[in-house]
């Protein structure tokens, strides 16, 4: 069965650069037809998707985020990582990694908390 | 972007009763090979949103037969049969065909 496990720094200074990483176990990055995806829930707000990469290393983005966000993969490690740069305090959230694919059930992982201090 | 709608915004329930959630999409949701990329989520309190239903009407695994999807083309619908105590938290509805992938403002169940 699929598990991914968001990482990373639980506070980030405002400006700065938010870095994430999913790592996926009990299947392949590579895939063909999967897709991977961070999600975000502000406090007490609804969720939010932020972007997706591709089993081919496409990238898709909510316009939201485009001119901030970056979404990677390391195949080698089986972990995809989001940089979200420019934070501010609104980006204070909790971030999900998920995995879609054309057929079969969603997984998401638990979720981390990332804070933004100003 | 598609614009998903839920209703009702707050469901009260008595322990027992059946429950529906409605969540409209402005799209429609079908592809091609002939699935709805319609899900359904539990965010139960503290929690993370646990998946109930995905392609419109596939229960997840470990989801009790309570739990019922079905729906087509823009509308859809979440059935509950016999609510229990721990059914309670936000429903979410989420589609995935389009990008950006966008969902709806959530439905608060609740325990008479």
């Amino acid at each position: 069965q699929l598990q991914l496990q968001e990482s990373g720094p639980g506070l980030v200074t405002s400006s700065e650069t938010l870095s994430l990483t999913c790592t996926v176990s009990g299947g392949s990055l590579s895939r063909s037809g999967d897709y991977w995806v961070w999600i975000r829930q502000p406090p007490e707000k609804g969720l939010e998707w932020i972007g997706s990469i591709y089993f081919d290393g496409n990238t898709h983005f909510n316009p939201s985020f485009e001119s901030r966000a970056a979404i990677s993969a390391d195949t080698s490690k089986n972990q995809f990582s989001l940089n979200l740069n420019s934070v501010t305090v609104a980006d204070t959230a909790i971030y999900y990694c998920a995995a879609r694919s054309l057929y079969y059930a969603p997984y998401w992982g638990r979720g981390t908390l990332v804070t933004v201090s100003s | 972007d598609i614009v998903m709608t839920q209703s009702p915004l707050s469901l009260p329930v008595t322990p027992g009763e059946p429950a529906s959630i409605s969540c409209r999409s402005s799209q429609s949701l079908l592809f091609t090979n002939g699935y709805h990329y319609l899900d359904w989520y539990l965010q139960k309190p503290g929690q993370s949103p646990q998946l109930l239903i995905y392609l419109g009407s596939n229960r997840a695994s470990g989801v009790p037969d309570r739990f019922s999807g079905s729906g087509s083309g823009t509308d859809f619908t979440l059935k509950i049969s016999r609510v229990e105590a721990g059914d309670v938290g936000i429903y979410y509805c989420m589609q995935a065909l389009h990008n950006p992938l966008t969902f709806g403002g959530g439905t608060k169940l609740e325990i008479k």
